[in-house]
């Protein structure tokens, strides 16, 4: 079975910082793309970044830029988010997901999707 | 990076259709078609329910189809279910190389 677990979340004052962690099972980590994605209390989905297979090319979402530091760790099956300067708009539950890509003869295409989910972990930034 | 656009609400009565809309630039769902819809009760996982436009992945029921045209995707849910009442949320792939989600549908089904 495809398992994503989230830990590392947390009560952190505001200028803090936090490290997440997600450790996957079930399948091949080291072929997939993986994301971070968080939920603000009340609010929607927000993408905040992705890393490829062997962690050459990272993104963000612009308003983590900076401060948030995307990793994996291949030979122990687990994704990591490195949180600091947080800010009280960082306050979320953050989930880990997996991002498969649709390979097209030999060639994997520039965008994926998120599949399967890890339950989230939640980030409280508050004095 | 400014959240794709989706209807706040959308409800109907069982077994009915509904279509949710999503509406980005050229930027994101008009330039590619990488368009995923998820499916969020709340206090769970999401759930993915349509990616790459149309496409349904195994163990999703045949009621949830997708479609796009220019700026504009769409998710439809037909037989209308008590257990379909959840938020929707679309997502993009966009020309960063980054991805937006939309603003999120509240499905009620009445």
């Amino acid at each position: 079975e495809v398992q994503l677990v989230e830990s590392g979340g947390g009560l952190v004052q505001p200028g803090g910082s936090l490290r997440l962690s997600c450790a996957a099972s079930g399948f091949t980590f080291n072929t997939y793309w993986m994301s971070w994605v968080r939920q603000a209390p009340g609010k929607g989905l927000e993408w905040v970044a992705n890393i490829n297979q062997d962690g050459s090319k990272k993104y963000y979402v612009d308003s983590v830029k900076g401060r948030f530091t995307i990793s994996r760790d291949n030979a122990k099956n687990s994704l990591f988010l490195q949180m600091i300067s947080l800010r009280a708009e960082d306050t979320a539950v953050y989930y880990c997901a997996r991002e498969p890509h649709l390979v097209v003869a030999a060639t994997e295409q520039g965008g994926g999707w998120f599949d399967p989910w890890g339950q989230g972990t939640l980030v409280t930034v508050s004095s | 990076q400014s959240a794709l656009t989706q209807p706040a609400s959308v409800s109907g009565s069982p077994g009915q259709s509904i279509t949710i809309s999503c509406t980005g630039t050229s930027s994101d769902v008009g330039g590619y078609n990488y368009v995923s819809w998820y499916q969020h009760h709340p206090g769970k996982a999401p759930k993915l329910m349509i990616y790459d436009v149309s496409k349904r992945p195994s163990g999703v029921s045949n009621r949830f189809s997708g479609s796009k045209s220019g700026n504009t995707a769409s998710l439809t849910i037909s037989g209308l279910q008590a257990e379909d009442e959840a938020d929707y949320y679309c997502n993009s792939y966009t020309s960063r190389s980054t991805y937006v989600f939309g603003t999120g549908t509240e499905v009620t089904v009445l």
